[in-house]
């Protein structure tokens, strides 16, 4: 099974500036999407192929990396973004998630 | 567009089998795909449970594997989730969502999207 290590557990960012999520698997993938969840809502899906934004994402979101590190950035926070967002790969079964990063504001 | 939604009891007691449904609407699962159940614990992340093709070609997650049954009712565009040998640690919120990608000749390869918006289920007496 691949593991999935999401950092940091909690990030603090003021409304306007950036973040900076990271993912590490266990093991080197090519296939892995980043959601974002809100409280009492399902998760929602952000990116997938650690680049694409899937449709009606906004350009401030964007995915990057490779082998085993990958990175959400949110280049400018608005204040609908503050929630927690999970990494999944999908190069393995048994699909696995990331323990999730929750994004605050600080 | 694509909707689901799922449904079932919301308590269920401890040894027995819980079961729940998805419903699709805004596209035929005949047409495709693999569709899949993802869990989550209270206050806890996301666990994969398992996903199935129209054809009832299925993966489940080893962890749940002997316990779980994913089918498919194309007649009635939904489909469905049995977790046998209830205990506490299976209280979560269940969902359903389509599994999108691609498939190679080997295996396939897929991000969940849409997600229903989730059940809750209770183990408990």
């Amino acid at each position: 099974e691949i593991v999935m290590t999401q950092s940091p557990a909690t990030l603090s960012v003021s409304p306007g500036e950036r973040a900076t999520l990271s993912c590490r698997a266990s093991q080197s993938i090519t296939n892995l999407a980043w959601y974002q969840q809100k409280f009492g809502q399902a998760p929602r899906l952000l990116i997938y192929g650690a680049s694409t934004r899937a449709t009606g994402i906004p350009a401030r979101f964007s995915g990057s990396g490779s082998g085993t590190e990958f990175t959400l950035t949110i280049s400018s926070l608005q204040s609908e973004d503050f929630a927690v967002y999970y990494c999944q790969q999908y190069n393995n079964w048994p699909r696995t998630f990331g323990q999730g990063t929750r994004l605050e504001i600080k | 567009q694509v909707q689901l939604q799922e449904s079932g009891p919301g308590l269920v007691k401890p040894s027995e089998t819980l079961s729940l449904n998805c419903s699709v609407s805004g596209y035929f699962i005949s047409n495709g795909y693999y569709w899949g159940w993802i869990r989550q614990s209270p206050g806890k992340g996301l666990e994969w449970i398992g996903s199935i093709y129209v054809s009832g070609n299925t993966y489940y997650n080893p962890s749940l594997k002997s316990r779980v049954t994913i089918s498919v009712d194309t007649s009635k565009n939904q489909f469905s989730l049995k977790l046998t040998s209830l205990t506490a640690a299976d209280t979560a919120v269940y969902y359903c969502a389509r599994a999108n990608g691609h498939c190679d000749s080997s295996t396939c390869y897929n991000w969940f999207d849409p997600w229903g918006q989730g059940a809750l289920v209770t183990v408990s007496s």
